[in-house]
């Protein structure tokens, strides 16, 4: 079975430092992995995916996350935060062995807080 | 950019009372889907569409159903609101056929069921 840990409620970190929000995935073959930010009152937005090929990927307001096949993981990362980076953060797997798009399956959330 | 158009961003309603939550995407996406966020409980997927009259159940559709006569348009129902049902409501779409199509998301229904 899929299944999505971010094993952080809460992640605290000063403006201009960097960041990093954890992810583990379980899946039974090659995963896709997403990352969503959700701010106040707002619905989730799309920042970056993984599919294949470089492990490393980029994605929108400098973020970016590493896909580590052997620990299974998918960190998101900045290098420099911003206050404005305040928000929740979901990461997300699918597994494309399922034929059906509805099998995507969302982690518990990690509330990032930046400090000025 | 798509854009998905959820009608109500807040909603009180009573315990009992038939609930319509209406969706609307712009960008001709063949799925289509309602998730509840609860704190500490992520998202859950309450129902899936992916044509027309077509419907898929999620993890927790009990006491919801679901309408899409229309590509746009992706209707949730709750046949007789209860307390529990009080969530924040998202509904969200997707491109079929395009490896890892992200979800694209309304900005949610924060419903309250009194």
């Amino acid at each position: 079975a899929q299944s999505v840990a971010q094993p952080e409620d809460q992640v605290n970190v000063a403006e201009g430092n960097p960041l990093t929000v954890k992810c583990t995935y379980s899946v039974s073959g090659n995963p896709y992995l997403f990352w969503y930010v959700q701010y106040p009152n707002r619905g989730l937005q799309f920042l970056l995916k993984y599919i294949t090929g470089d492990n490393l990927v980029k994605g929108s307001y400098g973020f970016e996350a590493e896909f580590n096949k052997s620990q299974t993981s998918f960190h998101l990362k900045k290098p420099s935060a911003l206050v404005s980076d305040s928000a929740l953060y979901f990461c997300a797997v699918r597994d494309p062995g399922y034929s059906s798009a509805s099998k995507i399956i969302f982690g518990s959330g990690t509330r990032l807080s930046i400090r000025p | 950019d798509v854009k998905v158009t959820q009608s109500s961003r807040y909603l009180v309603k009573r315990t009992g009372e038939k609930v319509f939550l209406e969706c609307v995407q712009d960008m001709d996406h063949e799925n289509m889907f309602w998730y509840r966020q609860d704190p500490g409980l992520g998202l859950r997927l309450i129902y899936f569409s992916y044509d027309v009259k077509m419907k898929e159940k999620g993890d927790i559709p009990e006491g919801y159903s679901v309408s899409r006569e229309k590509k746009e348009r992706f209707s949730l129902i709750l046949e007789s609101a209860s307390t529990n049902q009080t969530s924040m409501y998202l509904c969200a779409s997707s491109l079929q056929g395009v490896r890892g199509s992200p979800l694209h998301f309304g900005n949610g229904t924060r419903l309250t069921v009194t």
